[in-house]
């Protein structure tokens, strides 16, 4: 049973909009959410994260939304660039020192 | 710092033969993950250590696969036998907070 959820497995998004890539999860311990960004034969790498008693977070150009009540979070990326091409993997945490749960990934396509 | 090392970067391997996959975690992280990336199942868990002591192994799929830490600064995970469905990438990572720090993985093909 996958507790982390990315349902869209791909998005295509043209250079300068925004893209948003989503998350559902179901356990309702999870209190610490993380992004990940991964580029091909590269490991994932951090990109930003919440904590659950904040509803937003901001870095630059990316932008993290959470809502406990659905228990759903979403990545924005304004305005997106080619070099956003890469797979983004949602993760969760039922507190800041757990291990962490990824989803599948969605992989994130922007054409100049 | 070089961040976390993996090797080998590629294996490629027969049915049956054993498989050794090496890991460097970043000096003074305290906490060591082994994940396994595959299409159906995205990134798995299979163990973690916590200052050299394995803290949960629930992941490890079989018993063919063991996972060890020596010491701070090196990891091991085997498999044997290997098995054509094993064929994944592996990824290491270390952490000292909630920030997980991936190594580049390793690609394995068992034929």
């Amino acid at each position: 049973d996958q507790q982390v959820k990315q349902n869209s497995p791909s998005l295509s998004v043209q250079e300068g909009r925004i893209s948003i890539l989503n998350c559902d999860y179901t356990n309702s311990m999870f209190d610490y959410f993380l992004w990940y960004k991964k580029y091909p034969a590269e490991g994932p790498t951090f990109l930003i994260s919440i904590s659950s008693i904040k509803d937003k977070n901001e870095d630059g150009r990316f932008t993290v939304f959470l809502n406990k009540s659905a228990k759903h979070l979403s990545l924005h990326i304004v305005p997106s660039q080619p070099g956003d091409s890469a797979v983004y993997f949602c993760a969760a945490s039922p507190s800041g020192y757990s291990t962490l749960t990824f989803g599948k990934g969605t992989m994130l396509l922007v054409s100049p | 710092d070089a961040g976390v090392i993996q090797s080998p970067r590629h294996e490629v391997t027969e049915m049956g033969q054993e498989v050794t996959l090496r890991c460097k975690p970043i000096s003074g992280h305290d906490y060591l993950f082994w994940y396994r990336q595959t299409m159906m199942r995205g990134l798995e868990l299979l163990i973690y250590f916590n200052n050299n002591v394995p803290i949960d192994d629930s992941g490890m799929p079989e018993d063919r696969f063991s996972a060890k830490m020596p010491n701070a600064s090196f990891s091991t995970l085997k498999i044997q036998p290997s098995e054509p469905r094993d064929s994944a990438v592996y990824f290491c990572a270390s952490s000292l907070r909630e920030k997980l720090f991936f190594g580049s993985g390793t690609q394995l093909s068992v034929l």
